[in-house]
């Protein structure tokens, strides 16, 4: 079984550039989970989505960021206009989410790192 | 709003010996705690997870305790080896009604040979 697939494992934009970010959970999974980690900092929530919903962003950012989990294909997370300090790693995970009790374990992607210059 | 903490940025210890990474939290009552292990570059993988009616958890030269007393989980790691040299993330569930995970900033484990 493959595991949670994140592309482009780098990435190099220019301030004010558009950067997408890609992720393909595990087979059978239907949520996903977008993550940050700036440097010497933990990993912090993003956004929570199941397919063409999202269920949790409380902590995107309210401006240039946003994300979708279509019908079909990856789960893609968009930053407009970046700025230098959207440098970070970029995390994505998946679980068979049952609900809060049974929460299945998130599977983590190897992350995008994300370079703005 | 909740707060998780990892006792130390950085821990150094001998193989063979046992290592004892902490974790504390505040302002909550997790459902569950989790353990995960991440390696320079790479993304967290999972190793534990343990409920909040579970005392203690163990898989292989792993074990982990949760006290929700004291509001803790401690993660330990027997005979330990080089190869367990990583940063080690302590996560908890989110509060009712999120599903996200907050992570601690982690424990960097080096095994010294």
């Amino acid at each position: 079984n493959a595991g949670v697939m994140q592309n482009p494992r780098h990435l190099v934009r220019r301030r004010g550039q558009e950067a997408r970010l890609r992720c393909s959970p595990m087979k059978g999974h239907s949520h996903v989970y977008w993550y940050r980690q700036l440097p010497e900092e933990g990993l912090k929530f993003m956004v929570y989505l199941q397919k063409e919903n999202i269920i949790d962003e409380s902590g995107m950012p309210k401006e240039r960021f946003s994300a979708e989990f279509p019908k079909e294909g990856p789960s893609i997370l968009r930053i407009q206009q970046v700025v230098r300090g959207d440098s970070a790693a970029y995390f994505c995970a998946s679980s068979q989410r049952l609900d809060r009790l049974t929460q299945e374990t998130q599977y983590f992607g190897p992350g995008t790192r994300l370079l703005v210059l | 709003s909740q707060k998780i903490e990892q006792n130390s940025e950085a821990l150094n210890i001998q193989e063979g010996k046992t290592a004892t990474l902490t974790c504390n939290y505040t302002n909550y009552s997790p459902a569950y705690l989790q353990w995960y292990r991440q390696d320079p570059g790479r993304g967290p993988v999972f190793l534990l997870l343990i409920r909040e009616n579970e005392k203690e958890k163990r898989k292989e030269r792993l074990k982990v305790t949760f006290d929700t007393t004291l509001k803790q989980s401690l993660f330990h790691i027997t005979a330990s080896q080089p190869a367990d040299s990583a940063t080690y993330l302590c996560a908890l569930d989110g509060q009712a009604g999120s599903y996200q995970l907050t992570f601690g900033k982690g424990t960097k484990l080096s095994v010294i040979p």
